[in-house]
């Protein structure tokens, strides 16, 4: 199957840094997902980018499918950005990587 | 559009006990997705339907799993004979998807059942 790895794993940031989080993957693949899984395990939809660059608000991301990776940006961090970030790639099943833990410091 | 819901949203089984989750996926949704994720790791897929036939089942899912998708509509995931291991969230995700890799595939989650067996 498809193998996802995702650095750092932990990640500590003070409120207002910034942030990049890695997602290497090792087949082509025609979906990439981003989540953020709340503290109650909600999964919540970041990003759908299979290719090329996307932003919402503080968080944007870039897919490089011809290099098997993606990056998550976090600017200005917030308290409320804490919680695990999860990349996930498919054809049609998801594999997730492990996941970054991010801790935001007030 | 309500999103994804499961049912119940929590479950303590003793062992042995058989238990079954529910999942309602977006209406429109054709595709229907059941993943299992234990402490610190991410989610494992389990198997997933397109309306109501059940296209792959995971090595994961033992013979005490089952999951049905009458009428292509809601689906249940049941386990018999719950032992400890199974302890953990169940999670399900839907998404309008056509053919075996269809170029887009956006998967939506329910917000879980955590099972606990003692």
């Amino acid at each position: 199957g498809i193998q996802v790895e995702q650095s750092p794993p932990d990640l500590i940031l003070q409120e207002g840094a910034n942030s990049t989080l890695r997602c290497n993957f090792s087949d082509s693949v025609n979906n990439l997902q981003w989540f953020h899984q709340n503290p109650w395990g909600q999964l919540i939809n970041l990003f759908y980018i299979p290719s090329g660059t996307k932003q919402n608000g503080r968080l944007s991301a870039t897919t490089v499918a011809t290099e098997r990776y993606s990056l998550l940006y976090i600017s200005s961090s917030q308290t409320t950005d804490s919680g695990v970030y999860f990349c996930a790639v498919s054809d049609y099943k998801l594999s997730f990587g492990a996941g970054t833990t991010v801790t935001v410091r007030a | 559009d309500t999103g994804v819901s499961q049912d119940p949203r929590h479950k303590i089984t003793k062992r042995g006990q058989n238990v079954t989750f529910r999942c309602d996926p977006i209406s429109e949704h054709n595709r229907l997705y059941w993943y299992r994720q234990t402490l610190g790791q991410g989610p494992e897929f389990l198997t997933y339907f397109q309306n109501e036939a059940q296209l792959e089942k995971s090595r994961l899912l033992s013979d005490r799993f089952s999951a049905e998708r009458p009428k292509g509509s809601f689906s249940t995931l049941e386990i018999q004979r719950t032992e400890q291991g199974d302890s953990a969230m169940y999670l399900c995700a839907s998404s309008t998807a056509f053919g075996l890799a269809s170029s887009y595939n956006e998967q939506f989650f329910g917000p879980g059942t955590r099972l606990t067996v003692l």
